[in-house]
Order: structure tokens, then C-alpha cells, then sequence
């Protein structure tokens, strides 16, 4: 079963501009983490923040996690043609496995 | 360092045969996980294994098992195939110094059951 939701479901901006994408989750994590799929391949690792923590950078990605709203927000700014992806948040609840969201599907127009 | 390797990258199969997928690991790395992924399901946890023992598993039928031999490596054997198996099926491997941490994933197998 999916411990997440993501929100939206599909995301479309033009070359430059931010992207926000919102994910949801049931249950205490340890850690939440951030991956990107490209066109069905493998996925991506972006980042991780822990459950102690409450925002986190990397590069052009911000990501922020709320767990009194168990929720989770990534931030990519000034997008580019290349962040074209589905992206997956995924947790850890201490078992040994990642539980990902149902994905954004992103679209950066050029 | 080489990435996690999956083989093969495709395969095509026919309801109730059988199938073996293996995956190598980053070296070094002693946890091998396994998803499913599928258009109506999504990602799903299927295994985890550590150091040749299994820590963890999903939520799947027994059709669906594997292991982990000493170097790491792991396979996973779906037997009595099901056209609902077709799917991408993912490896994933992490270092695990303190936490279920960063996993890095392969490529991916994509199955086709007939």
C-alpha cells in the first residue's frame, strides 16, 4: 500500500520557473526522501531530510517536511527542460523499506 | 564506482512460467532492496536483504522470493507468472552506515507477462 499521496499529480511550467510539489503521509518516518524517474527507468536519489529536521537545500532543490502535518514539500526553482521527470517521495518508517507516494509528473516546457 | 546493475534490462515471458532477475549492488553495499513498479499499483516494496538474510518483505504472494549470496549480489525468482506481473521491477542497494538511508537504484528489469 502507498503511504503517500502526492499533490499535484502532474505539473507543467515553462523553462525558468519554480516548481512545488506536495506529498502527504500516514504514519511516524524516521527520514523522508526525494527521488526522480525518468521515463520508467531507475530512480534518482535528491534528497533526504530526517524526521528532526525541518527544511534542507541542495542546489536548486529545497525540500521542507511538517510532521505535525506529516507532509512534505519540494521546491525546484528556476526549472530547466531537463527536470522533466516524475518525482517520488518516499518514507521510512523504521521497517527496512521505503513506502513511495503515487509520483508528480513534471513538465518543464522549453 | 559502477552503478547497481540489473539483468536482464528486458524480458518477455508466458503466463505460468517462471522467471529469475539478478541484481549487483554498489560495491560495498550490503542491502539489497527489490520494488515493483506498476501503472495501477505504483512502487512497492517486494524484499529487503542484508549480509544473505532477509530483513524485510513486502506485502506480495510467495510466488515472488529471492536472496542474497555472499558478494552481495542478489536474485529475485517470480514463479507461475501472472499477466498482473508485468511490471518494472527495481534493485536497489545502500551502504547502511546508521540508517535505512539513501538507496541508489538500477536501471530496472521490465517484464512482459503474455
Amino acid at each position: 500500500s502507498q503511504q503517500g499521496e502526492e499533490d499535484p499529480q502532474a505539473l507543467s511550467i515553462q523553462e525558468g520557473e519554480n516548481a512545488t510539489m506536495n506529498c502527504s503521509y500516514k504514519t511516524s518516518i524516521n527520514n523522508l526522501q526525494w527521488y526522480r524517474q525518468n521515463s520508467g527507468r531507475g530512480l534518482v536519489h535528491l534528497i533526504l531530510i530526517r524526521s528532526n529536521e525541518r527544511e534542507k537545500h541542495s542546489g536548486r532543490l529545497r525540500v521542507t517536511l511538517d510532521t505535525s502535518k506529516k507532509s512534505s514539500s519540494l521546491l525546484i526553482t528556476a526549472s530547466r527542460a531537463a527536470d522533466t521527470a516524475s518525482y517520488f517521495c518516499a518514507t521510512d518508517t523504521g521497517r527496512r523499506a521505503l513506502t513511495f507516494g503515487s509520483g508528480t509528473r513534471l513538465q518543464v516546457q522549453p | 564506482k559502477a552503478g547497481v546493475t540489473q539483468t536482464p534490462r528486458y524480458l518477455i515471458k508466458t503466463r505460468g512460467q517462471q522467471v529469475t532477475l539478478s541484481c549487483s549492488p554498489i560495491s560495498g553495499h550490503r542491502s539489497v532492496s527489490w520494488y515493483q513498479q506498476t501503472p495501477g499499483q505504483g512502487l512497492q516494496f517486494l524484499f529487503e536483504y542484508f549480509s544473505e538474510t532477509q530483513r524485510n518483505k513486502g506485502n506480495f504472494p510467495g510466488r515472488f522470493s529471492g536472496r542474497q549470496f555472499s558478494n552481495s549480489r542478489s536474485e529475485m525468482n517470480v514463479s507461475t507468472l501472472e499477466l498482473g506481473d508485468s511490471a518494472l521491477y527495481l534493485c536497489a542497494s545502500s551502504l547502511e552506515q546508521g540508517g535505512f538511508d539513501e538507496q541508489f537504484f538500477g536501471p530496472g528489469t521490465r517484464l512482459t507477462v503474455l
